[in-house]
């Protein structure tokens, strides 16, 4: 069975560009999470799909964070102007349904100099 | 809005001893818990989980966790590690829905051989 797949794996960017993360979750499943891993800490939930639909983005910062879930399949994941402290993991998960087990991707490890 | 404690962020042991990894939450409703594990250089996945019923759980590789809901605790032990088991652990919580899989600040384990 195919993993969730992520790309990029890195990314380097300088404060105040662009950045997007894709994610592509395992087939059939309608839930799927974004998370931001800071170096030393827990993942933390920024945004929950089910399906198109979003469940929950109150942790997610809207002036500069975007996502979406065209087609309740792939998703992205965007950043707009980046600041420092956005310097993460961005790691993406999936799951049959809202109570069943994440599968996580590899993650993508961003540095914003 | 839920959150999750993990007291010890560092946990170094021999092979053979005892292991135990504090868990605690806040919520005010029903939960679910959960214990994610992270082995060197691979992804999140799940360890055990709670929902309902018995509040002792069994996982893989021979780990378990008991709910206590009166100390708002979800411990997990293992009689006895192995060096395999040198990773990183996470506790979770969501609520009742299924939604904002909430996770604590994770503890390192170090199991020499």
């Amino acid at each position: 069975e195919a993993g969730v797949a992520q790309s990029p794996r890195y990314k380097i960017i300088e404060k105040r560009q662009s950045v997007a993360f894709w994610c592509n979750p395992i087939s059939g499943h309608a839930t799927l999470y974004w998370y931001q891993q800071i170096l030393g800490q827990g993942p933390k939930l920024l945004i929950q799909f089910q399906n198109n639909g979003v469940v929950d983005d109150s942790q997610l910062p809207k002036d500069r964070f975007s996502a979406e879930r065209l087609k309740g399949v792939d998703s992205t994941l965007k950043i707009q102007p980046a600041k420092l402290e956005d310097s993460a993991v961005y790691l993406c998960a999936s799951s049959l349904s809202r109570n069943e087990k994440l599968f996580f991707g590899s993650g993508t490890q961003l540095s914003v100099l | 809005a839920q959150s999750v404690s993990q007291h010890n962020h560092h946990v170094i042991l021999s092979e053979a001893a005892s292991l135990e990894l504090g868990c605690n939450y806040s919520y005010g409703g029903t939960v679910n818990l959960f214990w994610y594990v992270q082995y060197p250089g691979q992804h999140l996945q799940l360890l055990l989980k709670y929902f309902s019923g018995d509040p002792l759980v069994k996982g893989i590789k021979g780990f378990e966790a008991e709910f206590i809901k009166s100390k708002f605790s979800f411990n997990l032990r293992k009689p006895s590690v192995q060096w395999s088991d040198t990773a990183e652990y996470f506790c979770a919580v969501n609520n009742n829905a299924g939604n904002m899989l909430t996770f604590g600040g994770g503890t390192r384990l170090m199991v020499k051989p």
